[in-house]
């Protein structure tokens, strides 16, 4: 079994000004790691993903995350952001062997843009 | 562009009624899955399908079933709608494995009165 912990609920921020959205897991074997976003009455939306390789991953909207396995940590970040960034943000995880594995959500961290 | 339709993006029943929720994928993915969100809970796994006429109880599935007769067609069943269940629905699909992620719907909000 895995778990995903987010611990800001809500992260306000300046217009321009540089924001990171943290995320960490538990599971007690390989992970597939997701980050989402969800905009205001819409669906999510697959941000970027960490399947294997270099440990920092860029998605899209200038967004980029960075997985750090001895941390357990996934945490998502972006230099500048946008009135437009303002959305809901999830941080998502699936072990990976064959056949399908169960995806973990996080409870999503609110990002607010302020102008 | 590929998607995943969701029928409704707004519905309102009344308690006790039989509801139904759609879901139509155009990416020949084999899983597809139900979610509900809720404030402060995230998204929470109802059931989800690997396969045609395949099923599986996620983790809230009490209240709840699902139909998947073809391969694009995924459908959420209330049987009997109360109160409890007004909540956002969200319906995904992917390949096999997941390692590209979900593609989600954009939602049924759903009240129950």
């Amino acid at each position: 079994a895995q778990s995903v912990t987010q611990l800001d609920s809500q992260v306000p921020v300046f217009e321009e000004a540089p924001v990171e959205l943290r995320c960490n897991y538990s599971s007690s074997v390989s992970v597939y790691l997701f980050w989402y976003v969800q905009y205001p009455n819409q669906g999510l939306q697959l941000l970027l993903k960490y399947l294997s390789g270099s440990t920092l991953v860029k998605g899209i909207n200038g967004f980029e995350a960075e997985f750090n396995k001895s941390q357990t940590s996934f945490h998502l970040r972006k230099p500048s952001v946008h009135i437009s960034d303002t959305a809901e943000y999830f941080c998502a995880v699936s072990p990976f062997s064959g056949g399908y594995q169960k995806v973990t959500f996080g409870t999503g961290t609110k990002l607010q843009v302020i102008p | 562009d590929v998607k995943v339709t969701q029928s409704s993006r707004y519905l309102v029943k009344r308690t006790g009624e039989k509801v139904f929720l759609e879901c139509v994928q155009d990416m020949d993915h084999e899983n597809m899955f139900w979610y509900r969100q809720d404030p402060g809970l995230g998204l929470r796994l109802i059931y989800f399908s690997y396969d045609v006429k395949m099923k599986e109880k996620g983790d809230i599935p009490e209240g709840y079933s699902v139909s998947r007769e073809k391969k694009e067609r995924f459908s959420l069943i209330l049987e009997s709608a109360s109160t409890n269940q007004t909540s956002m629905y969200l319906c995904a699909s992917s390949s096999p494995q997941g390692r590209k992620g979900y593609t989600f719907g954009s939602g049924t909000r759903l009240t129950v009165v």
